[in-house]
């Protein structure tokens, strides 16, 4: 299966504690983007890289929230000191660049802070 | 603020009728848009796309697109109990890829 996958696919961590979360495109997209989920709400948008370039940040991406994607294949996604707040399901998606181009979306990493 | 709304039900209907989920959207430059499933705990699967005003159809599924009425729905024929998930609209930002999706329609199939 060559498909987006995501790695923790769960992660309990106490807050204060940094955590990084892992994302593998599907080969050949281009474009890779994080939204967070949280209970009865449709995925919200943090972040998306074109290759390597960071291209737009949500405002929702405080300064304790940091992404990377080194050489354009995989990224990863940095909580540090976490909050409570900060419980979700972070999500990741990956594209084809062109036109009509479709996101397809990974497992998930669901987060609980304690 | 660019918005999607969708009513959060649940819509529940019995098996083997039509389920019809409905959107809508704020942006006036949205260009694609897009129904995604999404069972309890799992993470959100494309069930359809839609760019053209009109009608599209794949298998039981129909997506309907009205741009001028900003309005998107997604048909469901004969429902089967594994329909029952919540499912989410998602439309794309006018000069961006990103999506903005709605908090979704959670579909209740009543075997």
């Amino acid at each position: 299966d060559t498909g987006v996958s995501q790695d923790p696919r769960h992660k309990i961590t106490k807050r204060g504690q940094n955590v990084t979360f892992r994302c593998d495109p599907i080969s050949e997209h281009n474009r890779l983007y994080w939204y967070r989920q949280t209970l009865g709400q449709g995925p919200e948008f943090l972040t998306y890289f074109q290759n390597e370039a960071q291209l737009e940040k949500s405002r929702l991406l405080s300064d304790r929230f940091s992404a990377e994607r080194p050489k354009g294949s995989f990224s990863t996604l940095e909580i540090q000191r976490t909050e409570q707040g900060d419980s979700a399901m972070y999500l990741c998606a990956s594209s084809l660049m062109g036109a009509r181009e479709t996101q397809y979306f990974g497992p998930g990493t669901r987060l609980l802070v304690l | 603020q660019k918005e999607v709304e969708q009513n959060s039900g649940p819509l529940s209907v019995p098996e083997g009728a039509i389920a019809s989920l409905n959107c809508t959207y704020s942006d006036r430059g949205s260009q694609s848009f897009f129904w995604y499933r999404q069972y309890s705990g799992k993470s959100p699967e494309l069930i359809m796309s839609i760019y053209s005003n009109g009608d599209k159809e794949d298998g039981r599924f129909t997506a309907q697109l009205n741009k001028a009425s900003q309005y998107v729905s997604l048909l469901i024929r004969d429902s089967q109990p594994s329909d029952s998930a919540t499912y989410l609209c998602a439309v794309d930002t006018s000069g961006t890829y990103k999506y903005i999706f709605g908090t979704g329609t959670r579909l209740k199939v009543l075997a």
